[in-house]
């Protein structure tokens, strides 16, 4: 079946301009993440949806971030006046919703490549 | 000290050798861990998740030690194909993923 799915696959923008990332998680799985990838580094946490709400944005680094969730599916990551320090790789994951205190297994999409100039 | 810490190698091994990486948590109540695998410019893969003492899956071997708070990835007769890099990651709460940086392995001919 499809997998997780992001668009763009890589954007270049302008300091100061917004961007607007947009992941697809798999058809069913209720739970969806954003996380963050520097050049060289782990995946940062940014945000957690549980259906349409997000009960853990805590990740999201200031209030230029910003994400939704539309009917239980598609989310989009949206980042204001971004800086140069927005270049990452931004990924997202999704799974079915954890339960029991057990973690299911989150599945990727391919990551959107963000260049700020 | 960061909450997940992984030795970034990278290590440089030949093909059929076995090779151990190691990975230290600070945070003594997580229950879940996991080890991802990540190809250059692609997405994460889930290799093994560990809720207990270990988890074995063919060449692959994992081991959770609670008491010293380190979880370790054992590749047996490693493969042209296992170079990528290994990251770690412990559960936080029923769904975070706190990641550590990576461990880069390179397998030669």
């Amino acid at each position: 079946g499809a997998g997780v799915s992001q668009s763009p696959s890589n954007k270049v923008t302008e300091k100061g301009k917004d961007v607007e990332l947009r992941c697809d998680p798999i058809s069913g799985h209720t739970a969806l993440y954003w996380y963050r990838q520097r050049l060289g580094q782990g995946l940062e946490f940014l945000i957690y949806f549980q259906g349409n709400s997000a009960p853990d944005k805590s990740g999201l680094p200031s209030d230029r971030f910003s994400a939704e969730r539309t009917g239980e599916s598609v989310s989009t990551l949206t980042i204001q006046r971004t800086q140069q320090e927005d270049s990452a790789v931004y990924l997202c994951a999704s799974s079915l919703i954890p339960s029991g205190g057990r973690q299911e297994t989150q599945y990727f999409g391919p990551g959107t490549r963000l260049l700020v100039l | 000290r960061k909450e997940v810490e992984q030795d970034p190698g990278p290590f440089n091994v030949p093909e059929g050798a076995t090779v151990a990486f190691n990975c230290t948590y600070s945070n003594s109540a997580s229950q879940s861990f996991f080890w991802y695998r990540q190809d250059c410019r692609k997405e994460p893969k889930l290799l093994m998740s560990v809720y207990s003492s270990g988890n074995e899956d063919g060449r692959f071997t994992a081991q959770l030690n609670r008491a010293s708070q380190y979880i370790s990835l054992l590749i047996r007769d490693s493969k042209l194909s296992d170079s990528a890099t290994y990251l770690c990651a412990r559960g936080d709460s029923s769904y975070k993923l706190i990641f550590g940086s990576g461990t880069r392995l390179l397998v030669r001919p």
